[in-house]
């Protein structure tokens, strides 16, 4: 079945640091890629997606590359932020139309210290 | 424009009571879907709806779990009776009903308290 692993957290980083989350998966078909985020006391927001191979999602400065060869999604940003602290999910949606649903990662926690 | 709100925000019961968790999503969303993160792991699906009818229900984990979504609005999760492995945040999204991988918007989630 569809599944999607992503790093262990807690992840702790010093601001301006590089951040790397990994994110790999297992899909039949062309699944779209997503990140979420959760920031504290706030719903998911989606952070960025992709939709098909070779695409780079990004936004606020958070990059991932859809890479079938190695079926990842790795989530990048090369100077994090104290605000960047929060819940970050990897998902994918397997399906053709928006009525699909949305597989998730377990989380992982990053934590910015100023 | 209002996103997916869920009420309550926060609910603490007591094992084998019975809890209600309401979502509103956005107006003109037919696509509903119930989602929960328990004890720190993923997020969950449990169902789906279009409109006012469960198009997926695969997720629900047993018959202790209710979803309605009557004149296809918002729709309501009841627990009855609850037990402790209940607990976790369960999030309400909605998205729009047309062709394409559109962004499911997501409300604030409902942690839920089983003591």
């Amino acid at each position: 079945g569809n599944s999607v692993t992503q790093m262990e957290g807690p992840v702790t980083l010093s601001e301006e640091a590089f951040l790397t989350i990994n994110c790999t998966y297992t899909a039949t078909g062309y699944p779209s890629l997503f990140w979420y985020v959760q920031y504290p006391g706030e719903g998911l927001q989606l952070l960025l997606k992709a939709t098909k191979a070779d695409d780079k999602g990004s936004n606020k400065g958070f990059e991932a590359t859809y890479r079938k060869e190695t079926t990842s999604f790795h989530l990048e940003k090369g100077s994090v932020q104290v605000s960047d602290s929060a819940v970050y999910f990897c998902a994918l949606s397997a399906g053709y139309s928006s009525a699909s649903k949305i597989i998730f990662g377990s989380g992982t926690r990053l934590s910015i210290r100023p | 424009e209002a996103g997916v709100t869920q009420f309550p925000s926060h609910s603490v019961i007591e094992k084998g009571q019975t809890v209600t968790l309401r979502c509103d999503p956005i107006s003109g969303h037919d696509n509903l879907y119930w989602y929960r993160r328990v004890m720190g792991k993923e997020i969950k699906f449990l169902l789906h709806f279009v409109k006012e009818s469960k198009q997926d229900e695969s997720g629900m984990p047993n018959n202790r779990f209710l979803a309605e979504r009557t004149g296809g609005t918002y729709s309501t999760l009841k627990v009855q009776p609850a037990e402790l492995e209940d607990s976790g945040v369960y999030f309400c999204a909605s998205s729009p009903l047309i062709g394409g991988n559109t962004e499911a918007f997501f409300g604030q989630g409902t942690r839920l308290t089983v003591v």
